[in-house]
């Protein structure tokens, strides 16, 4: 079964760290793209970061630039989101995404809750 | 503020069609292929709608995608009570340099 599972989120204090893990099964991780979505309490679906099938090229969202870092281990089938730096309004649903071409995103994991505290 | 605009609510009675519009810019849907995502409430988005109007397996045909110049619309027919979801358009944003997300339209099955 082709499927995304997100893990390491938790509540963490304004300004700390945390690194979310989002580990692929069921298909071949190393053809693939990768984005992290997150969805804030009430509001609608925000486009993170975005990595290339071999990690050359890296995007990401001015929201977060500076603070969050993408990234990926082939040989683990894993992708990663390092997030320091962390603010109220960083508080969502963390979602990794498989980009389907093209500049779409055909899976999705469950998503992982982060809740910065103050 | 999103950079693709979309009707914060949407609603229609069981069998209506229903449309959901979504309008951007000359460097997002003017220049860039869009996708159309369902999200059920504590689910994960779904993928109904890809290069603007082509559906993946197993989404049914009563869902249809549409484009022209800088604005889209995604269509659902014979509309059922599994419907209600949020609905969010998105697509590449060649001045961002990254993906831009609608606002989402709430569809409530009346």
């Amino acid at each position: 079964e082709v499927q995304l599972v997100e893990s390491g989120g938790g509540v963490v204090q304004r300004g700390g760290s945390l690194r979310l893990s989002c580990q692929a099964s069921g298909f071949t991780f190393i053809n693939y793209e990768f984005s992290w979505v997150r969805r804030a309490p009430g509001k609608g679906l925000e486009w993170v970061s975005h990595i290339s099938s071999l990690g050359s090229d890296i995007k990401i969202a001015d929201s977060v630039r500076g603070r969050f870092t993408i990234s990926r281990d082939n040989t683990q089938d894993s992708l990663y989101l390092q997030m320091s730096s962390l603010r109220v309004e960083d508080t969502a649903v963390y979602y990794c995404a498989r980009g389907w071409s093209p500049d779409a995103f055909d899976i999705w994991g469950q998503g992982t809750v982060v809740t910065v505290s103050s | 503020q999103s950079v693709l605009t979309q009707p914060p609510s949407a609603s229609g009675t069981p069998g209506q069609r229903v449309t959901i519009s979504c309008s951007g810019g000359s460097s997002n849907i003017g220049h860039n292929p869009l996708s159309w995502y369902q999200q059920l409430p504590g689910r994960a988005p779904k993928l109904l709608i890809y290069a603007d109007n082509q559906r993946p397996s197993g989404v049914p045909d009563r869902l249809s995608g549409s484009k022209s110049g800088t604005s889209a619309s995604l269509a659902i027919s014979g509309l059922q009570s599994e419907d209600e979801a949020d609905y969010y358009c998105a697509t590449y944003d060649d001045s961002l340099n990254g993906w831009v997300f609608g606002g989402g339209t709430k569809l409530t099955v009346l």
